[in-house]
């Protein structure tokens, strides 16, 4: 059975503090992973997909890398406007997308 | 990246009556949509996977009765909530998927029911 696991649950982090999200997943066929921010009454937002061991993804202060059996979001210098629930989701050969539970971030000013 | 939309945002009902929710890919055409439901600080629970033209197929434990799902066009698909009853208040969120690429989600729609 494909599983995915987020750490920590939740993270307080102050503006400026680097830090990052792990997502360590089990799956048959990877054929993608996928990380996703979801704001409090909205939908989730495309951040990024990654297709293979080694491969790295940035956007503005946000870095996604993957290994065989995780994933990391990298967040350097976080702002106030970063604090979200960052969730993250594998996909195997046709099969829908399997979500961990997500990482509540809080960045304090 | 692909826009996603869900109409209405918010909706308030009584207990019995129906409810649809429509979903609509903007700027692609989704073969595949998928219905999500999502209670207070936890996570996307999937309830049902629709492609165009086909029959949805359900996640266990979902009725299929009382959610009734459409995949009427590439643009387009419908979740019904039937009979509303105040245990399906909820989170109810889509999302549409080109091929076997990336899945992009709705903003939402907020169901309550009194």
């Amino acid at each position: 059975e494909d599983q995915v696991t987020q750490s920590p649950e939740a993270l307080r982090l102050q503006e400026g503090e680097s830090s990052s999200l792990n997502c360590s997943y089990t799956v048959s066929g990877l054929r993608g992973l996928f990380w996703y921010r979801q704001d409090p009454g909205k939908g989730p937002e495309f951040l990024f997909t990654l297709y293979s061991a080694g491969e790295e993804k940035e956007k503005e202060r946000l870095k996604a890398t993957l290994t065989k059996k995780e994933s990391f979001l990298h967040i350097t210098a976080p702002k106030p406007e970063d604090s979200a629930t960052y969730l993250c989701a594998v996909q195997a050969r046709n099969t829908p997308l399997v979500f961990g539970k997500g990482t509540r971030l809080s960045v304090i000013a | 990246g692909a826009v996603v939309s869900q109409h209405p945002s918010r909706v308030i009902c009584k207990s019995g009556t129906s409810v649809k929710i429509e979903c609509r890919s903007l700027d692609f055409q989704a073969t595949t949509m998928f219905w999500y439901r999502q209670f207070p600080k936890q996570s996307l629970m999937l309830m049902a996977t629709s492609n165009e033209g086909s029959k949805a197929t359900y996640e266990q434990g979902v009725e299929k009765d009382k959610f009734l799902i459409n995949h009427a066009s590439l643009t387009l698909s419908t979740l019904t909530v039937t009979s509303a009853h105040p245990e399906d208040s909820s989170f109810y969120i889509c999302s549409a998927r080109r091929d076997f690429e990336t899945q992009y989600f709705g903003p939402g729609t907020r169901l309550l029911v009194l």
